[in-house]
């Protein structure tokens, strides 16, 4: 595709369900990353994947995230037990390398945690 | 502690004038900045990337600064357009680490 794709574009849940995200990366690219973003803050790091190494996993806040890339590409996000403070935009951007070269975005998926 | 940091208020400034925006950081060693701008409901778009060993890159209408003894880059739009009107996030890229964002600058160009 043209560019980095995510879904679902939003999503509100209740508190104690599990949640899947899903981007698709720019084809090619062999790094995605996955950001959070409240209201009014910074893009906050969650997880990395650079081909087939093993994630960067050191930004993501709780156990109740997890994340995987199959197959190199898609990647989905599971977040277990949603609390209310887990509403935020969830980025994934991709890159042809790694964290040295331009990452390109998707548009976010909005989650409502109720 | 390590901090990246951007004006916090918004910028309102007028159409053909210069808009400014700058990025702080402490306790940071970056090989280089980014900064990138996001409109609403949007993901972040990359724009400019200004390396340590580089005073100013010009694009444009664009034009960044990298001063890495007052551990600042400035972001400069010229001429400015109510088009421009964005948020605009600066990025680090620390040796070794990830890419750190600041909070971003909403920038408000009135015609």
């Amino acid at each position: 595709g043209a560019g980095v794709s995510q879904s679902p574009s939003n999503k509100v849940t209740e508190k104690g369900k599990d949640v899947e995200l899903r981007c698709d990366p720019i084809s090619g690219h062999t790094a995605l990353y996955w950001y959070r973003q409240s209201l009014g803050q910074g893009l906050e790091f969650l997880i990395y994947f650079q081909g087939n190494s093993a994630p960067d996993k050191s930004g993501l806040p709780s156990d109740r995230f997890s994340a995987e890339r199959t197959g190199g590409s898609v990647s989905t996000l599971t977040i277990q037990r949603t609390q209310q403070e887990d509403s935020a935009v969830y980025l994934c951007a991709s890159s042809q390398g790694d964290f040295q070269e331009t990452q390109y975005f998707g548009p976010g998926t909005r989650l409502l945690v109720l | 502690s390590q901090k990246i940091e951007q004006n916090s208020e918004a910028l309102n400034i007028q159409e053909g004038k210069t808009a400014t925006l700058t990025c702080n950081y402490t306790n940071y060693s970056p090989a280089y900045l980014q900064w990138y701008r996001q409109d609403p409901g949007r993901g972040p778009v990359f724009l400019l990337l200004i390396r340590e060993n580089e005073k100013e890159k010009r694009k444009e209408r664009l034009k960044v600064t990298f001063d890495t003894t007052l551990k600042q880059s400035l972001f400069h739009i010229t001429a400015s357009q109510p088009a421009d009107s964005a948020t605009y996030l600066c990025a680090l890229y620390n040796q070794g680490g990830k890419l750190i964002f600041g909070q971003g600058t909403e920038l408000s160009v009135k015609p």
